[in-house]
């Protein structure tokens, strides 16, 4: 199985500063397709989680552009430029180039 | 607007079974890859399986620690996706999320509500 590793676990950020946060997988998420097959998910407190980026830096529509996505191969990074309240909550990278898809173990994000 | 709502979660002791249900409405739901994805308690995320439309031959994959004892089925009439869950063991608490594909696209834009299933004695 792919292990997807993110960094740091938890971070504490003043609104308006940035967020960055990392995450590296196993083996290469890039397809002979071109694509690679790298996600990142926002889990609010309380709330199932949401999509926010596809494909390493693409963002769903409706994403805020504060979230930005990049990386390639097997190194990632989530950055949200300036952080604002209702960004709390906890950050999932996933892979699905391979079964099983796995999940990061997910970072925690505070408001200072 | 895209709704998706799981049902059937509750208590049930280790080794019985539970079939949970996941309502869809507001796509046209056949052309859907759909997913299952859980969350024990305190933990993070782990893939469950899948099921493909019935174009793909509406086939099922699985997560090993789940294969041969859960089963994902779709009725494409009803917009319901289904998990059958067996041999329930204490380590399969966690919420349940049915989660839609993107179209032709390997990741989850959509997510239910989330039901519980506790495994307990």
């Amino acid at each position: 199985d792919i292990v997807m590793t993110q960094t740091p676990l938890s971070l504490s950020v003043t609104p308006g500063q940035p967020a960055s946060i990392s995450c590296k997988s196993s083996q290469s998420l890039l397809h002979s397709d071109g694509k690679t097959y790298l996600y990142w998910y926002l889990q609010k407190p309380g709330q199932s989680p949401q999509l926010l980026i596809y494909e390493v830096s693409n963002r769903l529509s409706g994403v805020p552009d504060r979230f930005s996505g990049s990386g390639s191969g097997t190194d990632f990074i989530l950055k949200v430029s300036r952080v604002e309240a209702e960004d709390v909550g906890l950050y999932y990278c996933m892979q699905s180039i391979q079964l099983p898809y796995t999940f990061g173990q997910g970072t925690k994000l505070e408001i200072k | 607007e895209v709704q998706l709502v799981e049902s059937g979660g509750g208590l049930v002791q280790p080794g019985r079974s539970l079939r949970l249900s996941c309502s869809a409405s507001g796509f046209t739901f056949g052309d859907y890859v759909m997913s299952w994805v859980r969350q024990a308690p305190g933990k993070g995320l782990e893939w469950v399986g899948f099921i493909r439309s019935k174009v793909y031959g509406g086939t099922t994959e699985y997560a090993a620690s789940v294969k041969g004892r859960f089963t994902i089925s779709r009725d494409d009439f009803k917009s319901i996706a289904y998990l059958q869950m067996s041999s329930l063991k204490t380590e399969d608490t966690a919420v349940y999320y049915c989660t839609r594909d993107r179209l032709n696209d390997p990741d989850f834009d959509y997510w239910g509500q989330g039901t519980l299933v506790t495994v307990s004695s």
